[in-house]
Parts: structure tokens; sequence; C-alpha cells
């Protein structure tokens, strides 16, 4: 699977929209995108996913560039709840390679 | 509906014993997945079922780790032996089987070899 690359850390306001960058330069055309998040002393928790287009749902916003080397998911309006440790991942949809690869995420914080 | 199910939540074992941890998957899923974590580091593939294919093992650490998955539905991964590096959050995870579809994961069972 193609490797993604996410910054270490970041803050965010509460009630602020919170913008986590991805890398995956090396995607191939039947690699997904997909996020989870991890609160502390709970399993990883799946967020969205996509392919090219953008994807929205209940919990977040997923925007992938035209040339799908990068995405950024959007937590529109951060609680305290949202602070977690977000993980970017690119998963291969042939059969047999579905099981997902973690890479070390970003730690968001969400501030008061 | 119930999600993915893993009992104990917590277990403490000698150094030398045999454990097992149990998984059971969110009902008609037919994709089982092992990981690990350990304190503070990424998740571990360990091991993946789907379906009746055989199982992707190429995750386990050593020949002392095993799991198996009975009629289609529960998982038991069995650690034999239990080295105090075993010491981990181990997760289960599970999906509908389609390729696409995602990962649904447990809250884990904390291991502490002692």
């Amino acid at each position: 699977d193609a490797k993604t690359t996410q910054p270490t850390s970041m803050d965010c306001a509460e009630g602020r929209a919170a913008n986590l960058p991805c890398n995956h330069s090396t995607i191939s055309g039947n690699e997904y995108v997909y996020w989870y998040r991890q609160i502390h002393s709970q399993g990883p928790q799946y967020i969205i996913h996509g392919l090219k287009n953008n994807e929205t749902n209940e919990m977040a916003s997923l925007i992938i560039t035209e040339d799908r080397k990068s995405s950024t998911l959007i937590l529109p309006h951060a609680t305290l709840r949202d602070t977690a440790v977000y993980y970017c991942i690119v998963r291969s949809s042939n059969f047999g390679n579905e099981k997902l690869t973690f890479g070390t995420g970003t730690r968001l914080t969400i501030i008061p | 509906g119930a999600g993915v199910s893993q009992s104990p939540s917590n277990k403490v074992t000698e150094k030398g014993k045999d454990v097992e941890l149990r998984c059971d998957p969110i009902s008609g899923h037919t994709a089982l997945y092992w990981y690990r974590q350990s304190l503070g580091q990424g998740l571990e593939f360990l091991i993946y079922f789907q379906g009746n294919s055989a199982p992707d093992k190429s995750g386990l650490p050593s020949d002392r780790f095993s799991a198996e998955r009975t009629g289609g539905s529960v998982s038991t991964l069995t650690i034999q032996r239990t080295q105090q590096e075993d010491s981990a959050v181990y997760l289960c995870a599970s999906s509908s089987g389609h390729r696409t579809s995602p990962l649904h994961f447990g809250n884990g069972t904390r291991l502490t070899v002692t």
C-alpha cells in the first residue's frame, strides 16, 4: 500500500473547522483513502473514505485533490470530543489486500 | 446495532502461561482482522480471515501466536508461552467483506504479561 505522510500534531480551537492534511503521492489508481481516529483507550473509529470524488457524511468531509496525491479531512465544527489521533490510510481495493496499514497519524488537540 | 465485542477487556497473566482472547464480530460480517497496539505505538496487523478462504497470517510475530474463526463468526486469538513483550492492546475488527467496506474495531483486550 502507498505510504502516507501526516503532521505529527495539530491544535484547533473549539467550534472552528479542523483541517487535517495527508500526502499520499505514490497512490495508485485502485487505492482508496480512508480516515480513522482513535480516542484514548478505544479502538480506531472509522470516519470516511473516498477514491477521487469529495465525500461528506455526518462526521466529516474528505477533499481529495484532482491528482489524488493528497487529501484533507475536515471536521466542520470541532468539539473537545474530537481530540484524538487521526490516521490517513491508503488501502488497495484488490482482493486479498484489504487489510489497513496504520501509520503514526496526527494527534489533534481541540483547545477550549 | 451491536458493534465488535471483545473479551476480556483486560487480562493479566504470568510469563509462560497461555492466553485466549475472544472477538465477536458484527453480525453478518464475513471479514475479521486482528491487530495489536503496544504502548504508544501504532497498530500492527496480525491476521485476517475472509469467509472460507485461507487466512492471511503474514502479520503473526511468531509461532506462539495463532488464531481461529469458528463457524465464520467468533474468533479466538491464542498466545502460547506468553512473554513480557506480548503486553499490548489486542484489537479485533470486522467488515462486510466487500473490497472497500470499512473495518469496524472493538475496544480491544489489554494484555499485561508479568
